[in-house]
């Protein structure tokens, strides 16, 4: 089942800070973060694993619980540049070597 | 490296009519995947493979064919188009599932295909 993500859509002001959710109804080996800028691919962030293991972005971070079958995705003293869309890739039981992508996050940095 | 290409950028087609889509990647990646991008839909999964000679349905394979004859190359049929395969296509590959979790995913620039 693809995962939920929340909210659909951000506006922020330069500066500050965002959170991301990603939620999924199965039990989850992995999930992966992509942002897709308008008219262009979908360009990985991070990786957060089964176990807490996290690989990834600098200036971003996320957290997974394994528990609830919840990923967040953490944008601090956001940039113009953050601006894009956000989607969550959830990897589970059956799905192994596969990703299936929330309906994404709009969001939208202003000066 | 050019990474993850994809021809042709941009295709119209006329109801019925076939076409094939091409995915090419110079990293050595065993798996490769075909996505359809539709508004408010997210990455959608059509069909994947995990190696040379082999492919594997995704979510939504209906009205498509693959073929992986070459490990760099994945191919996209749509043997009778129609309007409801008016989308955004992504070819990406990665190098597979390793130690216990899907590796990352590096995506091609993407084809828009409009079907008439």
């Amino acid at each position: 089942q693809q995962p939920v993500q929340s909210p659909q859509a951000v506006i922020l002001r330069e500066g500050e800070d965002a959170v991301i959710n990603c939620s999924s109804s199965k039990a989850l080996y992995s999930v992966h973060w992509y942002r897709q800028k308008h008219g262009e691919a979908p360009v990985f962030l991070m990786i957060l694993l089964k176990g807490g293991e996290q690989k990834g972005h600098e200036k971003i971070s996320a957290s997974f619980n394994e528990k609830k079958q919840q990923s967040s995705l953490y944008l601090t003293a956001s940039q113009l540049s953050y601006s894009g869309t956000y989607f969550c890739g959830t990897e589970g039981r059956g799905s192994q070597g596969n990703l299936i992508f929330g309906k994404g996050t709009k969001l939208s940095v202003k000066p | 490296n050019a990474g993850v290409t994809q021809t042709p950028k941009f295709r119209v087609l006329k109801t019925g009519q076939s076409m094939t889509l091409l995915c090419a990647q110079d990293m050595n990646h065993e798996y490769m995947y075909w996505y359809r991008q539709d508004p408010g839909m997210g990455l959608r999964l059509i069909h994947y493979s995990v190696g040379e000679g082999t492919t594997a349905k995704g979510e939504v394979p209906d009205g498509y064919n693959v073929s992986r004859l070459k490990k760099q190359n994945f191919l996209l049929g749509l043997e009778s188009a129609a309007p409801s395969q008016t989308s955004v296509y992504f070819c990406a590959s990665s190098l597979g599932y390793l130690a216990g979790f899907t590796d990352t995913q590096y995506f091609g620039p993407g084809t828009r295909l409009t079907v008439l």
